[in-house]
């Protein structure tokens, strides 16, 4: 079935320290990931995404890698900030055709960032 | 472009009472998705709308979950009856295909059902 797992849930770090946060998925055929970042209160944002015909992408402090064999995705995040504190969530997008294809959620990680 | 329009912000309700959230996607946007986010679940696809036809709605937990889309700048979901555990944040999100169904949400409904 779809799966989307995410991991940690929960991740605290010092101000200026790496963050990596990790998710797996379980449908081969997804080409499509993802993260959106959900500050206490408001939406989710979309902040990176990355496609499988890329293995890396960055963008400032924020990278994404993609291992399509091994079906995982990570986010990482350097000179890590106190306005970094948020939920993160990665997404994969299952493809089934056309307009049914879908995209699904991970659990989401509590990211604390302490100064 | 004001975004994904959601309403109300807050709705608080009493159990058994029945809740219509409302949603305006983003003009020229083909998909529109409703999420159920809670502590437990995070968040849950519900359904989701192509062109104004449901595609998927095998995330909707109950018969008292309907969702229509009129039209193309226009959504709602409906619970009734509303129950305690219906309490969460819905959102409501909207996407073009040929961006990879790349999501903009908009700010949620909490809906708090005593």
């Amino acid at each position: 079935g779809e799966n989307v797992e995410q991991h940690p849930s929960t991740l605290s770090v010092q101000e200026g320290d790496s963050a990596v946060i990790k998710c797996t998925y379980s449908d081969s055929a997804s080409n499509y990931f993802p993260w959106y970042k959900q500050e206490l209160g408001k939406r989710p944002q979309l902040i990176i995404d990355i496609r499988s015909n890329v293995g890396e992408k960055k963008d400032q402090r924020i990278a994404v890698t993609l291992n399509k064999t091994a079906k995982h995705f990570s986010l990482h995040i350097t000179e890590t900030q106190p306005e970094d504190s948020a939920v993160y969530f990665c997404a994969a997008l299952f493809l089934y055709g056309g307009a049914t294809n879908k995209l699904i959620f991970g659990t989401g990680t509590l990211l604390a960032v302490q100064p | 472009d004001a975004g994904v329009i959601q309403s109300p912000r807050h709705e608080v309700t009493e159990m058994g009472q029945e809740v219509t959230l409302r949603c305006k996607p983003i003009s020229g946007h083909d998909y529109l998705f409703w999420y159920r986010q809670t502590m437990m679940r995070g968040l849950e696809l519900l359904i989701y709308f192509n062109n104004n036809v449901p595609i998927d709605d095998s995330g909707m937990p109950e018969d008292r979950f309907s969702a229509k889309m009129p039209n193309a700048s226009f959504s709602t979901l409906k619970i009734q009856p509303s129950e305690p555990r219906d309490s969460a944040v819905y959102f409501c999100a909207s996407s073009q295909q040929n961006r990879g169904l790349l999501a903009f949400f908009g700010q949620g409904t909490r809906l708090t059902v005593v």
